[in-house]
């Protein structure tokens, strides 16, 4: 069965600091796709980042970067010099590339980031 | 605004009643999903298309949930006869055919509903 697994439910962060949320995953598929979802208290669901599982860069968009350690099944999202505006609900997902297209999520980390 | 978009924002129905939801996808996007959040939790998906045909359905799509993409563009979703636990944030999204755009699924705002 695949799952993932965010250990976090909240976590802290002083403003301009940065912050890692941790994500594990589990599945038995070779081929994934990882991705990180940011929600605001609006309830829109915002796109941050994918990483596929063969890509051995790991992927960066701006102040967001995944940290992929395949071996760890792992997908960590570091926020680089953190925003009033990041504060949100923080959620990890995981797609496998075969055999269907649900995309599964985990329980979320929300984030508060302090002036 | 060329994002996925979902009507209403917010319904609150009586406990029995039927409620309907639209989404309209990004406009080239051929696959939509429908997906459910309670308070607390992420996102768990019902039911896909691709084009008008619905591909999956999850076992969380009883059978007073119907969703339909009649003409492959927008598409609705039905609840008959409401319960209180249907009370969550129905969210839609979309995304590309084809790999590797169709990995990323993009999503509307979510339609609210309330039932009391």
């Amino acid at each position: 069965a695949q799952k993932i697994t965010q250990t976090q439910p909240g976590m802290f962060v002083q403003e301009k600091e940065a912050v890692t949320l941790d994500c594990t995953y589990d599945t038995s598929d070779q081929s994934y796709g990882l991705f990180w979802y940011k929600q605001p208290s609006s309830g829109e669901m915002i796109f941050l980042i994918y990483q596929g599982s063969y890509d051995e860069q790991n992927a960066t968009e701006g102040r967001y970067s995944l940290n992929f350690q395949k071996a760890r099944k792992s997908a960590n999202l570091v926020i680089s010099a953190s925003q009033l505006g990041d504060s949100a609900m923080y959620f990890c997902a995981m797609r496998p590339n075969t055999g269907g297209f649900k995309t599964i999520f985990g329980a979320g980390t929300r984030l508060f980031v302090k002036a | 605004d060329t994002g996925v978009s979902q009507d209403p924002r917010h319904k609150i129905t009586k406990r029995g009643q039927n409620v309907t939801f639209r989404c309209d996808p990004i406009s080239e996007h051929n696959r939509l999903y429908w997906y459910r959040q309670t308070l607390g939790q992420g996102p768990e998906f019902l039911t896909y298309f691709q084009n008008e045909a619905q591909l999956e359905k999850s076992r969380l799509l009883s059978d007073r949930f119907s969703a339909e993409r009649p003409k492959g563009s927008f598409s609705t979703l039905e609840i008959q006869r409401t319960e209180q636990g249907d009370s969550a944030m129905y969210l839609c999204a979309s995304s590309l055919a084809g790999f590797p755009g169709g990995n990323t699924i993009y999503f509307g705002e979510g339609s609210w509903l309330t039932v009391v």
